[in-house]
């Protein structure tokens, strides 16, 4: 099956600190989804990517969709305490089915 | 706005014991997913459905049974409960459509099987 591999794995920054992370997949992708999970819930989408090198913001949020289709980005820029919580790429398992393949995640702690 | 409903919350079972978890949503979605949580490994797909009436089989499908009998609702089945089983299991919807992928969650069900 596709794989996506997500790094880093976790992240320990002080609050204020830009944070930058990348999935990478094994095949193209027509779609990249970057999603957030809180402590305790469920995955929330942040930001979708539907085109090749489109960059895409959401308040400090800012995604890219790689070139060759195989790669996404995710930066928050001037993080703050409530940016903790597991980042996860995602993108179509495939098929037009419309299930999606997730990476590991990225943990996030900020300090204040 | 519910969204993705799921129950129960929390749930502790013994070795070979059976259990259902129930997913509602009222987004009229099509597509219903089944998703298991472990740490360092992702969300993994273990059934899905296109639509009710149909399931079909993800990721990791062995020891789990689905049912869509409803569009709305989409449950997960436990036959005979084994420690491995031991997951936080999240149930997503979504549209059906052409990079239609975006999933909505429920907030999950924390499984442990002792």
């Amino acid at each position: 099956g596709q794989q996506l591999n997500q790094s880093p794995q976790s992240m320990f920054i002080q609050e204020g600190e830009d944070v930058s992370m990348n999935c990478t997949s094994s095949s193209i992708f027509n779609t990249w989804l970057w999603y957030k999970q809180d402590p305790g819930e469920g995955p929330v989408l942040l930001i979708a990517l539907y085109k090749a090198g489109e960059l895409t913001s959401n308040g400090r949020l800012t995604a890219q969709f790689g070139i060759t289709r195989k790669d996404s980005f995710l930066n928050i820029s001037a993080s703050i305490p409530s940016d903790v919580g597991i980042y996860f790429c995602a993108g179509p398992g495939g098929t037009s089915y419309g299930k999606l393949t997730f990476g590991q995640g990225t943990i996030l702690t900020v300090h204040p | 706005n519910a969204g993705v409903t799921q129950t129960p919350k929390f749930r502790v079972l013994k070795t070979g014991q059976s259990m259902t978890l129930l997913c509602a949503q009222d987004m009229n979605h099509e597509y219903m997913y089944w998703y298991r949580q472990d740490p360092g490994m992702g969300l993994r797909l273990i059934h899905y459905s296109v639509g009710e009436g149909t399931t079909a089989k993800g990721e990791v499908p062995d020891g789990y049974n689905v049912s869509r009998l409803k569009k709305q609702n989409f449950l997960l089945g436990l036959e005979s409960a084994a420690p491995s089983q031991t997951s936080v299991y999240f149930c997503a919807s979504s549209y059906s459509g052409e990079g239609g992928t975006e999933a909505f969650f429920g907030q999950g069900t924390r499984l442990t099987v002792v």
